[in-house]
């Protein structure tokens, strides 16, 4: 059974950095590209980054480009998103997806870490 | 200000057909296939439809999903209660160089 875990939200600070984690189970993580994809409170979805299963592709939305990097340890079956100068925009729930990989995109998603950038 | 434009809101009575609609251009929905999601509050997002037209397994066959041009719609026959939920659609955008999603349509089942 495929699982998509993520951890390491919380309250933060703006200008402070928070790292994000997704942690996958019931599949192989170096078979398939990955997202990151958030939703603030009460708003639409919105996608954020995404990394081909090789880490050799990488794209980001333009509001986090400079701020937030993704990566992986494919060893660990394992994502991140490492976030820095966090904005008060960038409070949300943020889930990890599945990319391109064994079958469509998108296909399995983890049940998301809230993180609140406040003072 | 979302790429993908899709209205804010449906809505149907039980057994009922409806359409869900997700407008583009030619850098996203143009030149891309289109995945369709469906969301209940306080839960992830789950795939509905994928390259356009397919359905996961599990999915209902209720749900249908084409596209023409610029455009693509999400139908739902035989609405029924269970199917109030948020509906996003998303592709890839040439253009920005990044995946784009609709603002999302609350689908209301009277």
């Amino acid at each position: 059974q495929v699982q998509l875990v993520e951890s390491g939200g919380g309250v933060v600070q703006p200008g402070r950095s928070l790292r994000l984690s997704c942690a996958v189970s019931g599949f192989t993580l170096s078979n398939y590209g990955m997202h990151w994809v958030r939703q603030a409170p009460g708003k639409g979805l919105e996608w954020v980054a995404v990394m081909s299963n090789d880490g050799s592709h990488i794209s980001y939305v333009d509001s986090v480009k400079g701020r937030f990097t993704i990566s992986r340890d494919n060893s660990k079956n394992t994502l991140f998103l490492q976030m820095n100068s966090l904005r008060v925009e960038d409070t949300a729930v943020y889930y990890c997806a599945n990319g391109r990989g064994d079958g469509p995109e998108f296909d399995y998603w983890g049940q998301g870490t809230l993180v609140t950038v406040s003072s | 200000q979302s790429v993908l434009t899709q209205p804010p809101s449906a809505s149907g009575t039980p057994g009922q057909r409806v359409t869900i609609s997700c407008t583009g251009s030619s850098s996203n929905i143009g030149s891309n296939t289109v995945y369709w999601h469906q969301q209940f509050p306080g839960t992830a997002p789950k795939l509905l439809i994928y390259y356009n037209d397919q359905r996961p397994s599990g999915v209902p066959d209720r749900f249908s999903g084409s596209k023409s041009g610029t455009s693509a719609s999400l139908a739902i026959s035989g609405l029924q209660s269970e199917d109030e939920a948020d509906y996003y659609c998303t592709t890839w955008d040439g253009s920005l160089n990044g995946w784009v999603f609709g603002g999302g349509t609350k689908l209301t089942v009277l």
